[in-house]
């Protein structure tokens, strides 16, 4: 069945980098976008993102044009979501989603940067 | 400007039926649109996509309590037989060229 497995939790200070992985099984890599999408605390839902694994093209809302950078390594199924220039209100929960329909989610990944 | 509208909640007993609502903005009202349910402290989870045409398909996962229907820019998700576990955030989800709305999400209570 299809998993996405992400990364485990991270704390960063303000002004740091965080990367967040994401590993894909049961099916092919490169045939599906993979999305990101993050979850502030008693927020709602915020896509930030897709990756083509295959082309390795990109889509980023502007709130995070500078600041994001999605990539994929082919080779072992897995995605990245790097965001830099951190700030206390990126804390939040951070998921990999699959496809259009957002089908397959990973379990999330929460950054928490202290303010 | 694509968005999705939703009401913040929702409420039912225990065993009966509801109905969520999810509105397309003025000029895309063609849009498919997907629902995603999230538990308390938990991820979301894929529920089913819903066309214009008022087909819907269900994750494979999803029992058949859970449908979907259109009516002009409305989406919607039905869910019969009301059980605890359906106690959720409930979100709708479209996409355009190169970008991924969400709705703000309908927290259902099951009284």
């Amino acid at each position: 069945q299809v998993q996405l497995v992400q990364s485990g939790a991270e704390v960063k200070r303000p002004g740091a980098s965080v990367k967040v992985s994401c590993k894909a099984s049961g099916y092919t890599f490169t045939d599906y976008y993979i999305h990101w999408v993050r979850q502030a605390p008693g927020q709602g839902l915020e896509w930030m993102g897709r990756i083509n694994p295959n082309s390795g093209g990109t889509n980023y809302i502007q709130k995070f044009q500078g600041r994001v950078a999605m990539t994929g390594d082919r080779s072992i199924s897995t995605a990245y979501m790097e965001l830099t220039k951190l700030r206390s209100d990126d804390t939040a929960m951070y998921y990999c989603a699959r496809g259009p329909f957002l089908g397959d989610w990973g379990q999330g990944t929460l950054v928490t940067v202290p303010s | 400007q694509l968005v999705l509208t939703q009401s913040p909640s929702a409420s039912a007993s225990l065993g009966a039926s509801v109905r969520l609502t999810c509105t397309l903005s003025s000029g895309h009202s063609t849009y498919a649109i997907a629902w995603h349910q999230q538990r308390p402290d938990k991820g979301p989870h894929y529920l089913m996509k819903v066309n214009s045409d008022g087909t819907y398909k269900r994750g494979d996962d999803i029992p058949d309590r859970f449908s979907g229907f259109s009516s002009g820019a409305e989406r919607y998700l039905f869910i019969s037989s009301l059980q605890s576990e359906d106690e959720a955030d409930y979100y709708c989800q479209t996409w355009g060229t190169g970008i991924w709305v969400f709705g703000g999400g309908t927290k259902l209570t099951a009284l």
